[in-house]
């Protein structure tokens, strides 16, 4: 099955500056990656997702770009604000179970 | 639309109880998921269905985990003895197209369950 790694497991920044947050995945034919959003006390919310068809996807303070050889995507958020604070997980499909398999989470604080 | 709707929002239970927990898709979506989340092992997908058929539930962790959908608009998940490991907060979601998993999943509020 598909294996997701997710680092780091919390990051703090200064308002204004960029995050970026790496996953590494295992399946080679996996061709579906997703980001979701979970404030506190909420379930997770999608935010922007990539398809291995493209090697970067771009929504306004949001991207994410995707290494299919090296099996790696990425999120960067730009020009972070207090309100980006939550917890971000990325996921990968499992093409065995066409199902997702979800990174262990990052916690983004942003610090006013 | 009002989303996934999920019930009860907490449940405090002890150990050898029976749990249900419910969950109302959005309407008009075709699959549904069941998801646990919990600090150790993240997210992960206990169970889903498509078109109300159980798809896949490898991820159920052993037999005292049930999970039905008699009818588009409603799905259960049981334990049955409940145990104090299976505190967690269980998620639904759903998403429009059966079969498809790249479908967006749009996922409920949770249950978080502590069993005593």
């Amino acid at each position: 099955g598909e294996n997701v790694e997710q680092h780091p497991s919390t990051l703090s920044v200064q308002e204004g500056d960029s995050a970026v947050i790496k996953c590494t995945y295992s399946d080679s034919a996996s061709n579906y990656f997703p980001w979701y959003k979970q404030e506190l006390g909420k379930g997770p919310q999608l935010i922007i997702d990539i398809r291995s068809n493209v090697g970067e996807k771009k929504d306004q303070r949001i991207a994410v770009t995707l290494n299919k050889t090296a099996k790696h995507f990425s999120l960067h958020i730009t020009e972070t604000q207090p309100e980006d604070s939550a917890v971000y997980f990325c996921a990968a499909m499992d093409t065995g179970r066409r199902a997702l398999t979800f990174g262990s989470g990052t916690r983004l604080q942003v610090q006013p | 639309d009002a989303g996934v709707i999920q019930s009860p929002r907490h449940e405090v239970t002890e150990m050898g109880q029976e749990v249900t927990l419910r969950c109302k898709p959005i309407s008009g979506h075709n699959s549904l998921f069941w998801y646990r989340q919990t600090m150790m092992r993240g997210l992960e997908l206990l169970i889903y269905f498509n078109n109300n058929v159980p798809i896949d539930d490898s991820g159920m962790p052993e037999d005292r985990f049930s999970a039905k959908m008699p009818n588009a608009s409603f799905s259960t998940l049981k334990i049955q003895p409940s145990e104090p490991r299976d505190s967690a907060v269980y998620f639904c979601a759903s998403s429009l197209t059966s079969g498809s998993p790249t479908d967006t999943q749009y996922f409920g509020p949770g249950t978080r369950l502590t069993v005593l």
